[in-house]
């Protein structure tokens, strides 16, 4: 079946540097890609996400390129403040929305 | 606009019972999702209902079953608890059915089977 893994956390930054959460993916068909953001106390929300090979999502300075050759959708961003502290999740849905896959969740502690 | 809703917040049942979630979906949404969080790991899809229809399942037995209302809210019935149900179970609301539709999630019911 499908499946989605990221890399373990917990992963410490300090306050400027750069971010890297890798996420590759299993799935038959053509899946559309999401990163999820789960803030301390917090609902998750959707924080970007890409629907075909190639896209680029981009929110908040955040960054996921859909790579299909690789099965990858790495988030990315430039310089993290410590208001990116959270936990994140990579996921995917088949073509129809009818199933969705979570990955474990990353969490990031960015230290001032 | 009211966002998700989830009832109860918290809930203590023992091994064996049945246990009944409900959810209110952001407003104009007809399509709800509902998912089990196991502690420190990804949300786990359970099933999605569109329009008053099962939409979906993820690899869930039958005893997790659910009702979507004409008012498009929900409720996920849990029965013959185990003590692998305690979760936090997480609905979701979305504009639409459909991959490109954006799910907006309620803050959870946290359930501890004991």
């Amino acid at each position: 079946g499908d499946s989605v893994t990221q890399m373990e956390g917990p992963v410490t930054l300090s306050e400027e540097a750069f971010l890297t959460i890798n996420c590759t993916y299993t799935a038959t068909g053509y899946p559309s890609l999401f990163w999820y953001v789960q803030y301390p106390g917090e609902g998750l929300q959707l924080l970007l996400k890409a629907t075909k090979a190639d896209d680029k999502g981009s929110n908040k300075g955040f960054e996921a390129t859909y790579r299909k050759e690789t099965t990858s959708f790495h988030l990315e961003k430039g310089s993290v403040q410590v208001s990116d502290s959270a936990v994140y999740f990579c996921a995917l849905s088949d073509n129809y929305g009818q199933n969705f896959v979570f990955g474990p969740g990353t969490r990031l502690s960015v230290l001032p | 606009e009211t966002g998700v809703t989830q009832s109860p917040t918290h809930l203590i049942k023992t091994r064996g019972q049945q246990v009944t979630l409900r959810c209110s979906s952001q407003s104009g949404h007809n399509t709800v999702s509902w998912y089990q969080q196991a502690l420190g790991q990804g949300p786990q899809f359970i099933f999605q209902y569109y329009r008053e229809e099962e939409n979906g399942r993820g690899n869930f037995p039958p005893r997790f079953s659910g009702l979507q209302f004409p008012n498009y809210s929900s409720e996920l019935n849990v029965n013959a608890l185990e003590l692998d149900d305690s979760a936090l179970y997480l609905c979701a609301s979305s504009l639409n059915q459909g991959a490109l539709e954006t799910q907006y999630f309620g803050p959870g019911t946290r359930l501890l089977v004991l």
